[in-house]
């Protein structure tokens, strides 16, 4: 079963209002996840480093204050879209790093769908 | 630049062919890893394999094998005997070791068709 969920996996919402996305690790403790965005067709870009405790890391070109991340326990991290346009509409994808004596393993998320209307 | 090319958009087969995705990478990193991940049309990643720069072994599990050629910078991904499930797009990626670990860096994926 996946070590990592998201949710919602579908969300369509209404042009200038926030939504958020979830994604949290099951069964580890994730310190850092990792937020991506894929629009149709295209590849995954990484939008953020999303670090417990502390503030994420914007890769360039990202609006950090468009895109609020959380991650305000060692299992959930979220992605916060505000104000959104139809632009915004794609598929987020998350990851987390689980740490462990062999090294560290990056499990996905199922993806979330976002349509804005 | 781009840290990982996928050349190949797009490729048909018939099933039952075999099939050899490329994927070519670029870092300036001694340590670092690769990995392939299939998209089906729902959208979640599925992990195919992880190989680190160290080991250039050749890996085959089943239908699948990967070509590690460092000299080349290639991780190349072949599946023998198509069948029309392997139709996806499929990603390679890197990640590098020092400050950016665990980041991935993906190629623009080459989408599989399988014809029956």
């Amino acid at each position: 079963g996946a070590v990592v969920s998201q949710h919602p996996s579908r969300v369509i919402c209404k042009s200038g209002t926030s939504v958020k996305i979830e994604c949290r690790s099951l069964d580890f403790q994730a310190t850092t996840m990792f937020w991506y965005r894929q629009f149709p067709k295209q590849s995954l870009m990484l939008m953020a480093t999303s670090n417990e405790g502390s503030k994420a890391t914007y890769e360039q070109g990202v609006e950090k204050d468009k895109f609020l991340i959380n991650h305000a326990s060692l299992t959930l991290s979220t992605l916060t879209v505000t104000s959104a346009h139809p632009e915004d509409s794609s598929f987020y994808i998350c990851s987390a790093r689980e740490r462990s004596f062999g090294g560290n393993t990056i499990y996905f998320g199922e993806g979330s769908w976002l349509t804005v209307v | 630049a781009q840290k990982v090319t996928q050349a190949q958009t797009e490729i048909s087969v018939v099933e039952k062919e075999d099939v050899t995705l490329d994927c070519v990478y670029e870092t300036r990193d001694t340590t670092y890893y690769l990995f392939w991940y299939k998209q089906p049309p729902s959208g979640e990643l599925v992990f195919l394999i992880r190989r680190n720069s160290f080991d250039e072994q050749n890996e085959i599990s089943g239908r699948y094998s990967w070509n590690f050629q460092k000299s080349t910078s290639s991780f190349n991904f072949t599946i023998t005997a198509s069948q029309v499930v392997d139709s996806a797009v499929y990603f390679c990626a890197l990640s590098e070791e020092v400050y950016n670990f665990n980041k991935f860096y993906f190629g623009s994926g080459t989408k599989l068709n399988v014809k029956p």
